[in-house]
């Protein structure tokens, strides 16, 4: 079993919908968590760190459910610019080793 | 302020060469690492440096090494290059010591095509 799983999709949605990732960490030992995007051939951006309250970032919100070891994304009003590959990211502290999720695909269409 | 710097951006080998691969880190970062994403691929933890030591390797033969000089800049080395050493390679920094609950910033990256 992969140490972080995501649903690879492709998600295909039109622009304006909703639209929610959720992503699986085996490890207990984890304790910081991030959303990253990837467009094709370029590197990673961070979009937004997961909070263990939640949080939100305008039309983005993260949350984190410890007692069942996932986080989730949450994109409202989708726009056709969010088009990209979302990647979950988990930080063992006890390792200091981030590890990725193979990722998201979201198409978004007009 | 200079975000991560890569060089070169690509790099052409023939199966058996070495590769040699570069970074700089976003000043006051202390901590360096380095992924391998081949096509179609996730991300692969390869190396964690900081302070200057390597702190975590991940699941790559030895082939794959590295080292983080005195001003945090950082090297992979892959030696006997294979076809399917062929990827994006990845670096990222973050401060280093207990700034781990910090995101990492990523280079652009340095295209590796083995012929």
């Amino acid at each position: 079993r992969k140490e972080v799983e995501q649903d690879p999709g492709p998600f295909n949605v039109p622009e304006g919908a909703t639209v929610a990732f959720n992503c699986t960490y085996s490890n207990s030992a984890s304790q910081s968590f991030f959303w990253y995007r990837q467009d094709c051939r370029k590197e990673p951006k961070l979009l937004m760190s997961v909070y263990s309250s939640g949080n939100e970032d305008g039309r983005f919100t993260a949350q984190l459910n410890r007692a069942s070891q996932y986080i989730s994304l949450l994109i409202r009003d989708s726009k056709l610019s969010d088009s990209a590959t979302y990647l979950c990211v988990v930080n063992r502290d006890d390792t200091g080793k981030l590890i990725f999720g193979q990722g998201t695909t979201l198409q978004v269409k007009p | 302020e200079a975000g991560v710097t890569q060089s070169p951006t690509h790099l052409i080998k023939t199966r058996g060469q070495q590769a040699t691969l570069r970074c700089s880190p976003i000043s006051g970062h202390t901590s360096v690492y380095w992924y391998q994403q081949a096509l179609g691929l996730g991300l692969q933890f390869l190396l964690w440096y900081d302070e200057g030591e390597e702190r975590n390797r991940g699941n790559f033969p030895p082939r794959f090494s590295g080292r983080q000089f005195p001003n945090y800049s950082s090297e992979l080395n892959v030696n006997a290059l294979e076809l399917e050493d062929s990827a994006l390679y990845l670096c990222a920094s973050r401060g280093g010591g207990a700034v781990y609950n910090s995101p990492l910033h990523f280079g652009n990256g340095t295209r590796l095509t083995v012929t």
